[in-house]
Parts: C-alpha cells; sequence; structure tokens
C-alpha cells in the first residue's frame, strides 16, 4: 500500500511566521504534489514536483514555495503565513509508470491567526 | 477550461440504502477516478476507470466508465454508517500527466 505521511495533523500560526509543511512518501514515486482545500473551492494545486529539485507551479503558487532535495521528500514552504493561507493543505504523490492515480495524504490543517 | 460537473451535491439517506451519482466533463477523458474523503482526512482511493464502457467494483462500491467517455457513475449498495464522506470523481486535467480535476464533490449521510 502506498503511504503518504504529512508531519503535522495540525498547525497553528502567527501571520508573518515562516511555516514549513512536510511530506515524505514510501512508495518511490516520482510525482509529488502540494494541494490546499477549500469549501466551495474544492482541491487546487499550488506545486508539483516530478524529479528531485524539480518544481512546477500548478494554478495557485502566489505565497508559497517548494523544497525537493529527496526523491521521498517533497517540503512546502510558506514565506511568510497570511490569513488567507488558512487552509487544509494535502499533499499526493503518483508513479510516473502507472495511470493518473494520485495518493493522499491526511492532511495539515492550517490556522494563521 | 475543462470542468468537472457532479450531482448530486449532497444526499441524505437510510442505512441499507443504495446510493448513486454521477460526475459529467466537458471533453472526454480517458480516465475516471473515484476518491472518498472522510471528515478531516485526506482524500482515498476507491476506484480507476481506464476505458469507456468499464465497469469496475470495490466491495459494495461500483463504478462505470461512460460510454461517451464524459461521464462516470459511482454505486454505492446497502449504504452502512461509515460511507459517510465526501465522494469526489477527479479525470485528467488536459494535456498534462500530472494535473488532475476534481469535481465538486457530492456530500453523503447515512442515517443509522
Amino acid at each position: 500500500d502506498v503511504k503518504v505521511t504529512q508531519s503535522s495533523r495540525y498547525l497553528v500560526k502567527r501571520t508573518g511566521e515562516k511555516v514549513f509543511l512536510e511530506c515524505v512518501q514510501d512508495m518511490d514515486h516520482e510525482n509529488m504534489f502540494w494541494y490546499r482545500q477549500d469549501p466551495g473551492l474544492g482541491l487546487r494545486l499550488i506545486y508539483f514536483s516530478y524529479d528531485v529539485k524539480m518544481k512546477e507551479k500548478g494554478d495557485i503558487p502566489e505565497g508559497y514555495s517548494v523544497s525537493r532535495e529527496k526523491k521521498e521528500r517533497f517540503s512546502l514552504i510558506l514565506e511568510s503565513a497570511s490569513t488567507n493561507q488558512t487552509s487544509m493543505y494535502l499533499c499526493a504523490s503518483r508513479y510516473t509508470g502507472g495511470g493518473y492515480e494520485q495518493y493522499f495524504g491526511p492532511g495539515t490543517r492550517l490556522t494563521v491567526t | 477550461g475543462q470542468q468537472l460537473n457532479q450531482s448530486p451535491q449532497s444526499m441524505f439517506i437510510q442505512e441499507g440504502e443504495d446510493v448513486s451519482m454521477n460526475c459529467t466533463s466537458s471533453s472526454i477523458f480517458n480516465t475516471w477516478l473515484w476518491y472518498k474523503q472522510d471528515p478531516g482526512e485526506g482524500p482515498v482511493l476507491l476506484i480507476a476507470l481506464y476505458k469507456a464502457g468499464e465497469l469496475t467494483s470495490n466491495g459494495r462500491l461500483t463504478a462505470q466508465f461512460g460510454i461517451t467517455r464524459k461521464d462516470s457513475f459511482l454505486n454505492i449498495s446497502a449504504s452502512i454508517p461509515s460511507d459517510v464522506g465526501i465522494y469526489f470523481c477527479a479525470g485528467p486535467g488536459g494535456g498534462a500527466t500530472n494535473k488532475l480535476i476534481f469535481g465538486t464533490g457530492t456530500l453523503l449521510a447515512v442515517q443509522p
């Protein structure tokens, strides 16, 4: 079974803080993704990575950056957290040789006050 | 751009009832995915469909890839309380294998 883990289930941060969200997958998947999920807006892709040190912007990259130094780990960074970044953050991974299936982690509920 | 319309938006049923929901696309898909999301958790992949007309089951869940390739259906038979959650369809996001489009979700509530 694919296992995607996220470092925190719940986080509370203050406006202006730098925030790191970590994601690890154990299935040697090449592709990893960060989404945010908000009521009424569904899942929106922030960034994805198709290989170590490679990254591509998704649909809403503004205010975020990412890092992929190792194949199994994909980090999402909020350089200066703002209240409009309060959301559920979901990490996912996908095997290049498979289909379109993405496998999600349990999510991190981030609150910025 | 591509859109996925999922219906119904919500369903409130009694335990033991069967459930049907569907997803339609504005363009042809070559893959349909169905996910379930429990409250406060990440989506879990239920079923993946790869061919028009394909019918695939996973326990009490059955999904079908529509013949037109623009729709897909998910049925749940004999619902139980743990079926509660949000069900999402998803499909390829136009050209790039790393992009999925997600439906807006169907919220399912099951009364014991």
